[in-house]
């Protein structure tokens, strides 16, 4: 499987402040995917990263929000914008390989306080 | 309704013993099954996919997959305290959505 990269790995911030988090991938993929994982929750699918495209949104989350970009086959950036509290969570990379097989990259911890 | 179910636990299991795990899905046109197992403070790992009726064996796991009743499982055979983790079944959908749904979670433990 892909080994999966994504920085940061944890990050503490304000109020109304933007993180932008990144996800390398060490061999081309078509699809990449950002996950939400709150405390002792199940993961929630925030958008796929499309290559060359506008990402698609699952509902309850939108760009201006969580702007995402996908220059290429092997990296995208997700951010987090105008945060608050309830944006801590765990934010997970994930991407496709095989017949929908999804492997998942190591995730960033963010607490906004 | 949920796309996927699971029994939340904690379930509990001796040193040894069989841990059964289950995961119901309500897409009757789902083709794709995915155990995934979790660490505390780790990213989901993918230890299982399951594409036809039947079991399917991989070392001590054996995921089972029954379409018509919509039910898929995972049995850990002789249990190790190294297996306390949760788990979480994924699951496509047929509307050709290119995600996979997951549940919420059973959190395994297994007593030394």
């Amino acid at each position: 499987s892909a080994v999966i990269s994504q920085k940061p790995s944890r990050d503490i911030c304000q109020r109304g402040t933007s993180l932008t988090i990144q996800c390398q991938v060490d061999s081309q993929v078509t699809m990449m995917f950002w996950y939400r994982q709150q405390p002792g929750q199940s993961l929630t699918l925030i958008a796929t990263a499309n290559q060359g495209s506008e990402a698609t949104y699952e509902s309850g989350f939108v760009i201006d929000k969580f702007p995402i970009s996908r220059p290429n086959l092997t990296f995208s950036t997700l951010t987090v914008s105008n945060m608050s509290p309830e944006d801590s969570s765990i934010y997970l990379c994930s991407v496709r390989q095989g017949y929908y097989e999804q492997y998942f990259g190591p995730g960033t911890r963010l607490t906004v306080t | 309704q949920k796309e996927v179910e699971q029994n939340s636990g904690p379930l509990s299991v001796p040193e040894g013993a069989i841990a059964s795990l289950n995961c119901t899905y309500s897409d009757r046109g789902s083709q794709s099954f995915f155990w995934y197992r979790q660490y505390s403070g780790k990213s989901p790992e993918l230890i299982m996919s399951i594409y036809s009726n039947g079991d399917k064996e991989d070392g001590r796991f054996t995921a089972q997959l029954n379409k018509a009743s919509q039910y898929v499982s995972l049995l850990i055979r002789d249990s190790q305290p190294s297996d306390s983790a949760t788990y979480l079944c994924a699951v496509n959908q047929q509307t050709g959505a290119n995600n996979l749904f997951f549940g919420t979670g059973t959190r395994l433990t297994v007593i030394p």
